[in-house]
Order: structure tokens, then sequence, then C-alpha cells
């Protein structure tokens, strides 16, 4: 069975530019949550979809979006980059409810210069 | 609100030794309770989990406990091996609220030398 799968791996952008990142769940899987990893803030909580619709959402700013296509698949944009972005961001799935485990992707590596 | 607290690391140990990573949580609720462990250039991967209080969580030699009087989650491993030098994270989902949303502790950093 395959597992999440994110592309791409890295990314290299500039400050302002905007930036889509890809996450494939596992077959099945209808939720789908998306983490920011940074040295200094740890894991962070972006948002989760769930049948396309937002379920939850962290606290980021605005700038940090996300969807849910049909097939489950999602996708997170980050418009008007900054420095700060710099980080890992990963995407896990799950089948639903909070019992269940989230299984991860390796992670896009973002960096902004 | 719910958060998780892990004690700093790194931790050093020697091949065979006994480990154990302390994780704490608060919790309005009765959340259930997760380990992941990171490796270098890799996403997470589920180690173990408890849903309720009093469940063991094991996996790989590893195992912990929910202890829900002491708000507690430790990680315990008898003898490790230089494969388990990694990050380590404590992490809780809230059952109250819909959707899956985990919050980590900080992770520690487990080093093994041979």
């Amino acid at each position: 069975k395959a597992g999440v799968t994110q592309t791409p791996r890295y990314l290299i952008k500039t400050r302002g530019q905007q930036v889509t990142l890809s996450c494939s769940p596992i077959s099945g899987h209808r939720s789908v949550s998306w983490y920011q990893q940074t040295p200094g803030q740890g894991l962070q909580f972006l948002f989760e979809y769930f049948s396309e619709t937002q379920r939850n959402k962290g606290n980021f700013p605005g700038r940090f979006s996300g969807r849910q296509f049909s097939n489950s698949r999602s996708e997170m944009n980050v418009s008007t980059l900054e420095l700060g972005d710099s980080a890992l961001y990963l995407c896990a799935s799950s089948l639903d409810s909070s019992n269940q485990p989230q299984h991860f992707g390796d992670g896009t590596r973002l960096s902004i210069l | 609100g719910n958060s998780v607290t892990q004690m700093e690391g790194p931790v050093t140990l020697s091949e065979e030794a006994f480990l154990t990573i302390n994780c704490t949580y608060t919790a309005t609720g009765y959340p259930s309770l997760f380990w992941y462990v990171q490796y270098p250039g890799e996403g997470l991967q589920l180690l173990l989990k408890a849903t309720k209080a009093d469940d063991k969580g094991s996996n790989k030699g590893f195992e912990a406990t929910y202890r829900k009087e002491t708000t507690s989650f430790h990680l315990e491993k008898g003898s490790v091996q230089v494969s388990d030098s990694a990050v380590y994270f404590c992490a809780l989902s809230d059952r109250r609220q819909a959707g899956t949303a985990l919050i980590f502790g900080k992770g520690t950093t487990l080093s093994v030398s041979s």
C-alpha cells in the first residue's frame, strides 16, 4: 500500500513569491492535515481537510491556505512568502476520527531566500 | 488549551541501556495520546498510541502507559539499539473535537552509541 506522497521534496523561493505544495494521501484516507516544522517552533498544526471541507484550522495567518479535491488529494498554498516561512511542511492522512493515527509523508523542505 | 511537554534533549545512551523519555500533557477532555519517531530526512512514523486511561501502547520494544492521574505518557524501552537514534515526539489529539489535529511536544533527540 503506497504511503503519503508529498511533492516536491525541496523548493527554493524568494520573499514575496507564492508556492503550492501537493499531498496525495493513502488510498481510502479522507482526512488530510498539514503541519509546519521549524527548529524554533517545532511541529505546528496548519489545517485539516475532510471531504473537501476545511474541518480544523491552526493559528496561522491567512497567507496560508489549502484545499482538498474529490480524490482526497490536497494542496496547500503560501502567498507573499516571508523568510520565516522556511520550514519542513508535513502532510498527514488518516481514515477519520481523532482515535485514528495519522500517517505522515516525508515532507517538502521550503527555503526562502 | 491543550499542550504537551517533553523532557529536553538530547538524550545520549550506550547500546543496551534503558530509555525513558518523559511526556506530560494538559487537556480539558480525554485525549488520545501518541508517540511518533522521526529519522533524519524523513517524516514522522507512528510508534505507538493509547486512547484511554491505563491503556498501554507498545511497538518494537517501546512502551508507554496512559496515566490520567499524573497526566503522563512516558516512553520506555528496556534495551536501546544504535538504530533507535532519532527524534521522538509525544502528541495528543482532542477527541472532543471533530477532526484529527495533533498537538506535539518539542521533540527529544535520542543518540545511541555502540
